[in-house]
């Protein structure tokens, strides 16, 4: 596609319950990375795909988070039995694995948890 | 590792003003620095990048930054603001692994 595109854009969910969410990254890249965004805070790594392997998965801050990606396409991020503390804007990018090349950035994820 | 490091957390400057943001980095090696803005309720969007060559690195928007390695930093650079320049701006450095390190952000309120 033009650009990563992610859904929703935008969930409601009750503590406990588990989400998906789905990050459609630009064509070629096989680079993934996700970033969770908490309000008014900067950007916390969570996960970083190169094809469908996660070489770094040290952000994911719990076991109730998950990633996976099928081949260099679309990933989902998994999150069990949300809790408050997970409410936060998720962010995908994709990028080139070329060392020089940025990350693009869909429109993000804002999950609320109440 | 790397780090990267933003200070201020908010800048308010008056348009027409001088912006300047400020970042450093830590890195072993040299780096590939971005920086990217992001506009409220909106994603990332890279301003400009510094891989290799020239070190006053131009981007969008009239911003530029020179990557200076004596000091290991990255700052962003407008002679003049507009109001349309308010947003948070992050800084951002990338390893031999694909792994990207942002900064904290900083915020940047333009005064009419």
């Amino acid at each position: 596609g033009a650009g990563v595109s992610q859904s929703p854009s935008n969930k409601v969910t009750e503590k406990g319950k588990d989400v998906e969410l789905r990050c459609d990254p630009i064509s070629g890249h096989t680079a993934l990375y996700w970033y969770r965004q908490r309000l008014g805070q900067g950007l916390e790594f969570l996960i970083y795909f190169q094809g469908n392997s996660a070489p770094d998965k040290s952000g994911l801050p719990s076991d109730r988070f998950s990633a996976e990606r099928t081949g260099e396409s679309v990933s989902t991020l998994t999150i069990q039995r949300t809790q408050q503390e997970d409410s936060a804007v998720y962010l995908c990018a994709s990028s080139l694995i070329l060392g020089q090349t940025e990350a693009f950035f869909g429109q993000g994820t804002r999950l609320t948890v109440v | 590792a790397q780090s990267v490091t933003q200070l201020g957390s908010h800048v308010s400057v008056s348009e027409g003003a001088l912006v300047l943001l400020r970042c450093n980095y830590s890195s072993s090696v040299p780096p590939y620095l971005f920086w990217y803005v992001q506009y409220p309720n909106q994603g990332l969007q890279l301003l400009l990048k510094y891989t290799t060559g020239a070190t006053l690195v131009k981007g969008i928007n009239g911003f530029e930054a020179e990557f200076k390695k004596s000091e290991t930093s990255f700052h962003l650079t407008k002679p003049s603001a507009h109001m349309s320049d308010a947003a948070e701006y992050f800084c951002a450095v990338k390893n031999n692994f694909n792994k990207f390190y942002f900064g904290s952000g900083t915020k940047l309120n333009v005064k009419p």
